[in-house]
């Protein structure tokens, strides 16, 4: 069955350092993958979105890079700031009209 | 600019009421419309998913419906609530046959006691 992994449930980091977060998808071919930042209470908000035939994205601070060999995105927050707390979501879609299907996240601390 | 509208915030509601909640997007046509749940801990579980009027895609059988009457608004119902119907729900819209972002609306709390 098609699956989507987002490893860490939750990842605590300390401020100005870079935090790393990992989505593994099994028995997938995306076309697309993208990144989501969740605050608690509220909807999701896109970040970033990175095409199957794109190796590496970045916007500001973040960074992503898409293995399709591996079956795995890594989303990077560099110089992280207690303001980047919150839950980070990928999601894998197979075409412009398939929906979006999400991983259960995973819930960023940095301590300051 | 577009904008996507949920309500209500908030919804406590008793076993066996029914439900009705409405999402409405303005400012785009023929728009991708989706209904999302996450329960406490959880991911976002696709519900319903709406390409045009009238076309409904459901993902998970339930006792929950969802009807799109307009271009831009899709409801989602049910006749009578359980508890493990309790969660947040978010509608999201994203543009048609395009490898874009989806939006997604403020989200409704419901919890059914």
């Amino acid at each position: 069955s098609q699956k989507i992994e987002q490893n860490s449930e939750a990842l605590n980091i300390q401020e100005g350092k870079t935090a790393t977060l990992t989505c593994n998808y099994t028995n997938y071919s995306p076309a697309y993958l993208q990144w989501y930042r969740q605050d608690p209470g509220r909807g999701p908000v896109f970040l970033l979105l990175i095409r199957e035939n794109e190796k590496e994205k970045r916007k500001e601070r973040l960074k992503v890079t898409f293995d399709t060999t591996l079956k795995q995105s890594l989303f990077h927050i560099t110089a992280s700031q207690p303001a980047d707390s919150a839950t980070y979501l990928c999601a894998l879609s197979l075409s412009g009209n398939t929906p979006l299907v999400f991983g259960k996240g995973t819930r960023l601390s940095v301590i300051a | 600019s577009q904008t996507i509208h949920q309500w209500p915030a908030t919804l406590v509601q008793p076993v066996g009421s029914p439900l009705s909640l409405e999402c409405t997007v303005e400012g785009t046509s023929n728009p991708n419309l989706y209904w999302y749940r996450q329960a406490a801990g959880r991911g976002l579980q696709l519900l319903f998913y709406s390409v045009g009027i009238g076309q409904i895609s459901s993902e998970v059988p339930q006792n929950l419906s969802a009807s799109r009457p307009q271009d831009r608004q899709f409801i989602l119902s049910s006749k009578k609530l359980l508890l493990s119907d309790s969660g947040f729900y978010l509608c999201a819209w994203k543009p048609p046959g395009m490898n874009t972002e989806a939006f997604f609306g403020q989200g409704t709390r419901l919890t059914v006691v």
